[in-house]
């Protein structure tokens, strides 16, 4: 079936990094954009990032832009999300989120989401 | 950016009653090429992730019971659930994927009267 599955979650200090992967399964993977939602503890949903199946479309938010990197790999069927410099405002469980094909920007599959806290 | 705003922020709606919750954007999302509205509604149950009911606005999405529907145009949209089941204990998210960065209404948390 098709399946998303996020790892790389934990605590990290303030100005530290982390890497989040995402493993895809049950669908090609190349044929869909993928994306990132977060959602702070008791808060709304925040889109943050989106890559074409091909990664020649990539854009942020601007909460993230200049300090977050997403990126994937076809061929692992994985999507990745750097996440550099980060701040107290950046806790959240992040969410990998697969786009659907025809409607470009509905959110059609999402993984049970990685837990990052962002605490000294 | 698109603001997207909700309201209400939350209503409690008696077993088999219909529930109207409603998005609005600070800018029209119907794309005048297609003539689609780039609009979709998730729901998110306590302690899961979202999931996709509505997009294009008012295309449910496959396996959605058809007591949910979407309405609504340009910077207007509704999601209405015409007999509230237990289950639908939720918060409900509008979103907009017209612009190339994409924006969520606040949440609409809906319980049972």
């Amino acid at each position: 079936q098709v399946q998303l599955v996020e790892s790389g979650g934990g605590l990290v200090q303030p100005g530290g990094s982390l890497r989040l992967s995402c493993g895809a399964s049950g669908f090609t993977f190349s044929d869909h954009y993928m994306s990132w939602v977060r959602q702070a503890p008791g808060k709304g949903l925040e889109w943050i990032s989106y890559i074409s199946g091909s990664d020649n479309y990539i854009y942020y938010a601007d909460s993230v832009k200049g300090r977050y990197t997403i990126s994937r790999d076809n061929a692992e069927n994985s999507l990745y999300l750097q996440m550099n410099s980060l701040r107290a405002e950046d806790t959240a469980v992040y969410y990998c989120v697969r786009v659907d094909h025809d409607a470009l920007g509905a959110l059609d599959i999402w993984g049970q989401g990685t837990m990052v806290t962002v605490s000294s | 950016d698109i603001v997207m705003t909700q309201s209400p922020d939350s209503l409690a709606v008696s077993l088999g009653e219909r529930a109207t919750i409603n998005c609005k954007s600070s800018q029209s999302v119907l794309y005048s090429s297609n003539n689609k509205n780039y609009l979709a509604w998730y729901q998110q149950r306590p302690g899961q992730p979202p999931q996709l009911l509505i997009y294009w606005a008012s295309t449910r999405e496959s396996g959605v019971p058809d007591r949910f529907s979407g309405s609504g145009s340009g910077t207007d949209f509704t999601l209405t659930i015409s007999s509230l089941q237990a289950e639908d204990v939720a918060v409900y998210f509008c979103q907009q994927y017209y612009d190339t960065r994409w924006t969520f209404g606040q949440g609409t948390k809906v319980e049972i009267k």
